[in-house]
């Protein structure tokens, strides 16, 4: 059966910081990869897909990035945090069908 | 573009009590439907899902969900909640387009009274 990791479960940066949050899918191939940010109280928001390593596409702009280097781990990363940036970040994968499955998040609070 | 209403923002019922829960898209066409369930700090869990076929749905922890196309609605049901299924509910729609992306609604918080 098919997992998804992602890595830490829970951050603390200042201002300014960098970041790097990671997701793996485990017992799949060529999955396509999700980033989503919900902030507290609100919906979710795609920050960006993954149809294959290496492919990116950025649905919001922002100080965020992502990248894919193996087939099964998306990574995304910042720079410089702002305080904005603070909120629940899930991962999710799909087979390839629409239908999606969500990792447990990562909690980011930017002080 | 595509959108995905939920029009209630929170719902309360008493234990035991039948559940009713919202959704209505905009699509030209048939979408494909999702319902997910979220607790508190957790991921999203998919509860059910609509392709094609029989409009009554069923999914996991007894519920379902019937697809109106006249309606443009897929709401979710219950007919006795338990306490465990306090959360967030997230209707969703797929497109089947390039890289498979859900819109999603904005979410019903659903708290259960004992």
């Amino acid at each position: 059966s098919q997992t998804i990791h992602q890595w830490p479960a829970t951050l603390v940066q200042p201002v300014g910081s960098p970041l790097s949050l990671e997701c793996t899918v485990e017992g799949t191939s060529n999955p396509n990869l999700y980033w989503y940010r919900q902030a507290a109280g609100r919906g979710l928001q795609l920050l960006f897909y993954s149809v294959g390593i290496g492919q990116i596409s950025s649905e919001v702009p922002q100080n965020l990035s992502a990248s894919r280097p193996q087939d099964r781990q998306f990574i995304l990363s910042s720079k410089k945090l702002l305080l904005s940036d603070s909120g629940f970040y899930l991962c999710a994968w799909s087979p390839g069908t629409d239908e999606q499955y969500f990792g447990p998040g990562t909690r980011l609070t930017v002080t | 573009a595509q959108s995905v209403t939920q029009p209630d923002i929170h719902i309360t019922v008493s234990e035991g009590a039948s559940l009713e829960l919202r959704c209505n898209y905009s699509y030209g066409a048939t979408p494909y439907l999702f319902w997910y369930v979220q607790s508190p700090g957790q991921g999203l869990q998919l509860l059910l899902k609509y392709f094609s076929g029989d409009t009554l749905v069923q999914g996991i922890k007894g519920f379902e969900a019937e697809f109106k196309r006249s309606q443009s609605s897929f709401n979710l049901r219950k007919p006795s909640v338990h306490w465990s299924d306090a959360a967030e509910y997230f209707c969703a729609v797929g497109l089947n387009n390039a890289g498979n992306m859900l819109t999603f609604g904005g979410g019903t918080r659903l708290m259960v009274k004992p």
